[in-house]
């Protein structure tokens, strides 16, 4: 497609399950972000992808959180046991090389623990 | 420590106005400055880039400025309209091994009819 895609565009889970969110980036970057955004609040950075070099984990805030990228494309975002703490709308973006470089946000996943 | 603050957090104003958006960053080596509108309920969107160099930069009805030595910007919207309410983001790209980015909060602008 044209721009970044995200599925699915909204979630609703049981605290404690677990969830997985899906991210396809514009085809050629090679550079893939994860954010959380809290209602009314600020981008929150979660995690980089840049190509082969060892993603940039800094900003995942639990051992809850990880991320994977699957040969250089799509990436998934899993959240394991998730708590009522993590209901935020998740956004991926990708920019052609590096994190220098203007990001093309998804639309987001509202995902929402009950 | 890198960091943006923006101002004010939120701003309302009639249809037809101009406002300006301020970000002030402490964010060094800088390398780029750059104004995402995000419409309530999507994810940002790219509206201006500028590089040290670039003091003043418009898109259409929006210009943005840099003072790269006061270390702030501004955001300009001229004419506005009840499409511009949305959040504006002012994000900061440094110029170093980690490339890091900062993003401030942005700034909450309602338009009014």
């Amino acid at each position: 497609g044209a721009g970044v895609s995200q599925s699915p565009s909204n979630k609703v889970t049981e605290k404690g399950k677990d969830v997985e969110l899906r991210c396809d980036p514009i085809s050629g970057h090679t550079a893939l972000y994860w954010y959380r955004q809290s209602l009314g609040q600020g981008l929150e950075f979660l995690i980089y992808f840049q190509g082969n070099s060892a993603p940039d984990k800094s900003g995942l805030p639990s051992d809850r959180f990880s991320a994977e990228r699957t040969g250089g494309s799509v990436s998934t975002l899993t959240i394991q046991r998730t708590q009522q703490e993590d209901s935020a709308v998740y956004l991926c973006a990708s920019s052609f090389l590096n994190r220098g470089e203007t990001q093309y946000f998804g639309p987001g996943t509202r995902l929402l623990v009950l | 420590k890198n960091q943006v603050e923006q101002s004010p957090q939120s701003l309302i104003i009639l249809e037809g106005k101009n406002c300006t958006l301020q970000c002030n960053y402490t964010v060094s080596p800088f390398s780029n400055l750059r104004w995402y509108k995000q419409d309530t309920g999507r994810g940002p969107v790219s509206l201006t880039i500028m590089t040290f160099s670039e003091n003043t930069k418009s898109n259409g009805r929006y210009t943005a400025t840099l003072d790269a030595d006061t270390k702030q910007s501004s955001l300009h919207i001229t004419a506005s309209q009840l499409s511009d309410s949305a959040s504006y983001i002012c994000v900061v790209s440094a110029m170093n091994r980690d490339d890091k980015i900062i993003f401030g909060k942005g700034t909450r602008l309602h338009i009014l009819p």
